[in-house]
């Protein structure tokens, strides 16, 4: 099993959609969540992050179930510039094979979003 | 500022050959990483440093090397080429959360280099 699972779509919305993406992890000590979004051929760039009691960033709402290890983006009212790969990001505390602690980033492998006119 | 730059863009090389790709920040950040990218595996941390001097292992280090002389500078060196190392590389770099060795929430990521080892 993957440590972080998405839906990789692709979803294929019209312009003032709502559309809601989903993400699991595995691993219970999972510490930190985010959202990061990925253009064609692009660098990821960071979203948002994550908080157990939810949180919102104007269109885009993040939501975070530990109990549940799930993870949620929503985003709202969609423009045709959120056409993108949105990536669900895990970190959790993990030690190499030497032993030092360092905060390692798990990447799912991307949920495709195209809106269109 | 740059921000996070990276070169080249892009590579093609056969198997066995042997490169270097070039990663800086202008950011002063402590931390920066490799990964690589590949369909359907998302990112995958490859090599990472804390500071200059120090680098460590991530989760699929083989067949590639890196050091870090300066704060800037992350190169991450390929000694023999292998198709599987056909992908993806992204750098990455952030500040370290005080007091520990663990990079801060926001990674900042360079262009990427599309490598082909055939």
């Amino acid at each position: 099993r993957k440590e972080v699972e998405q839906d990789p779509g692709p979803f294929n919305v019209p312009e003032g959609a709502t559309v809601a993406f989903n993400c699991t992890y595995s691993n219970s000590a999972s510490q930190s969540f985010f959202w990061y979004r990925q253009d064609c051929r692009k660098e990821p760039k960071l979203l948002m992050s994550v908080y157990s009691s939810g949180n919102e960033d104007g269109r885009f709402t993040a939501q975070l179930n530990r109990a549940s290890q799930y993870i949620s983006l929503l985003i709202r009212d969609s423009k045709l510039s959120d056409s993108a790969t949105y990536l669900c990001v895990v970190k959790i505390n993990s030690a190499n094979a030497g032993g030092t602690s360092y905060g390692k980033l798990t990447f799912g492998q991307g949920t495709i979003l195209t809106v269109h006119p | 500022n740059a921000g996070v730059t990276q070169t080249p863009k892009f590579q093609v090389l056969k198997t066995g050959q042997s490169m270097t790709l070039q990663c800086a920040q202008d950011m002063n950040h402590e931390y920066m990483s490799w990964y690589r990218q590949d369909p359907g595996m998302g990112l995958r941390l490859i090599h990472y440093s804390v500071g200059a001097g120090i680098t460590d292992q991530g989760e699929v280090p083989n067949g590639y090397n890196v050091s870090r002389s300066t704060t800037e500078d992350f190169p991450l060196r390929l000694l023999s080429a292998a198709p599987s190392q056909t992908s993806v590389y992204f750098c990455a770099s952030s500040h370290v959360l005080a007091g520990t060795k663990r990079s801060s929430y926001e990674q900042y990521f360079g262009p990427g280099t599309r490598l082909t080892v055939t």
